[in-house]
């Protein structure tokens, strides 16, 4: 897994509870990304960074924010987790070399 | 809209026969292209990349991209069994500055004995 860990790497929880998903790379990569993986829907960019403290948002935004603090560490955070946030969620870097590595994913359950 | 566009299968193919996997993207100005395998349960993988038209052979693994028809395909010879998962084509619009890429639903391919 390209040297990429996420944690916790299963949770369930409760509608409206906050969750956090931690990505942590050992790569020294520029680029990390986090996608949701659905049935019929595939895998969808939620947020991406291009550097400590810089980040975007992609497709599936509403309802999640990030953070970077340090280049290793990507943060996801579902304010008020809510049932439509039931997915696997993965995390990926990039060098900018335009390949991007995928970690092991969260099965995340919202009840 | 850009989108990638894939047949979901199954496809299925006896072992040892070529599986071909396809694959069209919507937006003309793309520039990279990724396939990656995915085994059910498992994270994305990546298998191929390939950047100009022709064909990029790697293995048992042959890319081929086409950006006249905006179509990118996937050659697996000599499948195997372990073969057998979903197969996510991606299209990013820039190169080698990071970017994002946009993934089509995948392919699953069954591969039997």
């Amino acid at each position: 897994d390209a040297g990429i860990t996420q944690s916790p790497r299963h949770k369930v929880t409760e509608t409206g509870t906050p969750v956090t998903l931690r990505c942590h790379q050992t790569e020294n990569h520029r680029y990390m990304y986090w996608y949701r993986q659905d049935p019929g829907h595939g895998l969808r960019l939620i947020h991406y960074s291009y550097g400590v403290k810089d980040t975007d948002k992609g497709e599936v935004s509403d309802g999640y924010s990030v953070s970077r603090s340090k280049t290793e560490d990507f943060l996801l955070t579902l304010e008020s987790a809510t049932s439509s946030q039931t997915s696997v969620y993965f995390c990926a870097i990039s060098n900018g070399f335009n390949e991007q590595f995928f970690g092991p994913g969260t099965r995340l359950t919202v009840l | 809209q850009k989108e990638v566009e894939q047949n979901s299968g199954p496809l299925s193919v006896p072992e040892g026969a070529i599986a071909s996997l396809n694959c069209t993207y919507s937006d003309r100005g793309s520039q990279s292209f990724f396939w990656y395998r995915q085994y059910s349960g498992k994270s994305p993988e990546l298998i191929m990349s390939i950047y100009s038209n022709g064909d990029k052979e790697d293995g048992r693994f042959t890319a081929q991209l086409n950006k006249a028809s905006q179509y990118v395909s996937l050659l697996i010879r000599d499948s195997q069994p372990s073969d057998s998962a979903t197969y996510l084509c991606a299209v990013n619009l820039i190169y080698n500055q990071g970017g994002k890429l946009i993934f089509g639903q995948g392919t699953e391919l069954s591969v039997k004995p």
